[in-house]
């Protein structure tokens, strides 16, 4: 399977805890994008990274909030002390960037999140 | 920042022809239109995208009027299997990739 892959699917932790995930993009993509969803809501725009390069971070990303894509491959999304009002799903996507390209991004299948 | 708007929720049968308008009056020049499907616990899938006029693919039409302030989805022939959360995205991501929103998107029921 050549798509995105996001590594945990499922993430229990307890209120205060530190968790980190991580999303593998398509190989050929240099933009790898995270977003959050929470229950009957569409995705909200965290971040996003052109190669190694965050160019863009949403006011929603708190300063608990931390991601980073080292040498423009994989990307990791860190949450420190972590708040029940974190519980959501976490997506990740990639696309190719480039001339007048619209940018189309591919999703991988989240990380569902659960904040005890 | 393009705001859209798209029914809440919409019911259909299977084998109809299936419309879902979204409402984008604020969408600039640059902005480009792209279409998601969602299922359950599962990433939003591309479905199509369009500048203006009509776009056609295997799965699905697009058709936007010459205003572009709005455009519609066209499924055709929906199955049980199209039943899903389907996003209308309004922006030109190379340039503005936090400045686009999903929205709450339309839930497409197909019942048999």
């Amino acid at each position: 399977d050549t798509g995105v892959s996001q590594d945990p699917r499922h993430k229990i932790t307890k209120r205060g805890q530190n968790v980190t995930f991580r999303c593998d993009p398509i190989s050929e993509h240099n933009r790898l994008y995270w977003y959050r969803q929470t229950l009957g809501q569409g995705p909200e725009f965290l971040t996003y990274f052109q190669n190694e390069a965050q160019l863009e971070k949403s006011r929603l990303l708190s300063d608990r909030f931390s991601a980073e894509r080292p040498k423009g491959s994989f990307s990791t999304l860190e949450i420190q002390r972590t708040e029940q009002g974190d519980s959501a799903m976490y997506l990740c996507a990639s696309s190719a960037s480039g001339g007048i390209s619209t940018d189309t991004q591919y999703f991988g299948p989240g990380t569902r999140l659960t904040v005890l | 920042l393009a705001k859209t708007t798209q029914p809440i929720s919409m019911d259909s049968y299977e084998g109809q022809e299936v419309n879902i308008t979204c409402s984008h009056n604020n969408i600039a020049t640059n902005d480009y239109i792209t279409w998601y499907q969602q299922f359950p616990s599962q990433g939003p899938r591309f479905i199509i995208q369009g500048y203006k006029t009509k776009v056609t693919n295997e799965v699905a039409s697009l058709f936007i009027p010459a205003d572009r302030k709005s455009s519609t989805l066209s499924l055709p022939r929906v199955s049980l299997s199209d039943t899903a959360v389907y996003y209308c995205l309004v922006g030109f991501m190379n340039t503005n990739a936090g400045k686009s929103t999903f929205g709450d998107g339309t839930t497409l029921t197909v019942k048999p």
